[in-house]
């Protein structure tokens, strides 16, 4: 079975503090990405990348920063925590995408973490 | 720029009864994917489905069916008799085929299926 696990379920942290958020994959993936998640909003894309060192900024990619120095593992960086970035964060992985593969494009996910931000 | 809705926020059900949640969609690409995912109170997201742009046919899996329609841009989801077990949230998504794995999701919809 695909198995997407991220560090921490709950993390409370104050402001202005740096976070960590990592998360690790056991599928070879190529793809990984990381969501927000806020009620009546969905799930938002913050960064993805599709290869190791390679990164590419999602729809709000404000306030974070990502980091995949190797396939299985990308981390999620909050250089200083604001309140408005308390929330669910979920990571994602998936196979490269490749429309004649068969392959589903389905993105495997973690539990994910929630952060709060006093 | 691409974009779905779910209009449903929340649905409540008493077992058995059937529900459908629905799900519109826009993007201006002809080629794209429409998902849907499930999301059980242990908050991890699993995979339901996948619909391609170019196969209009609907879909059974046992008590889920999926109702995909191009000209009123929507892809329902409807399940037969519900059971507690259903209830979940549930979030449609889109992927547009240059977008490579990039989904775009609804806000999603809480449903609740009681005894």
């Amino acid at each position: 079975d695909v198995k997407v696990t991220q560090s921490s379920r709950y993390l409370v942290k104050r402001t202005g503090e740096k976070v960590f958020l990592e998360c690790v994959q056991d599928m070879d993936h190529e793809n990984m990405f990381w969501y927000r998640q806020d009620p009546g909003l969905g799930l938002r894309l913050i960064y993805f990348s599709y290869d190791v060192k390679m990164k590419e900024k999602g729809d709000i990619p404000e306030g974070y920063s990502v980091s995949r120095e190797k396939k299985e593992r990308f981390s999620l960086i909050l250089e200083s925590a604001s309140t408005n970035q308390t929330s669910m964060y979920l990571c994602a992985s998936s196979f490269e995408w490749e429309r004649t593969s068969g392959n589903t494009g389905e993105l495997f996910f973690g539990e994910g973490s929630r952060l709060t931000v006093l | 720029a691409q974009k779905v809705t779910q209009a449903q926020t929340e649905i409540s059900v008493v077992e058995k009864e059937d529900v459908t949640l629905d799900c519109v969609y826009e993007t201006r690409d002809t080629t794209y994917y429409l998902f849907w995912y499930k999301q059980p109170p242990s908050g991890e997201l699993v995979f339901l489905i996948r619909r391609n742009s170019f196969d209009e046919q609907n879909e059974i899996s046992g008590r889920y069916s999926w109702n995909f329609q191009k000209s009123t841009s929507s892809f329902n989801f409807t399940i037969t008799a519900s059971q507690v077990v259903d209830s979940a949230v549930y979030f449609c998504a889109l992927s547009e085929e240059n977008a490579g794995n990039m989904l775009t999701f609804g806000g999603g919809t809480r449903l609740m299926v009681k005894p």
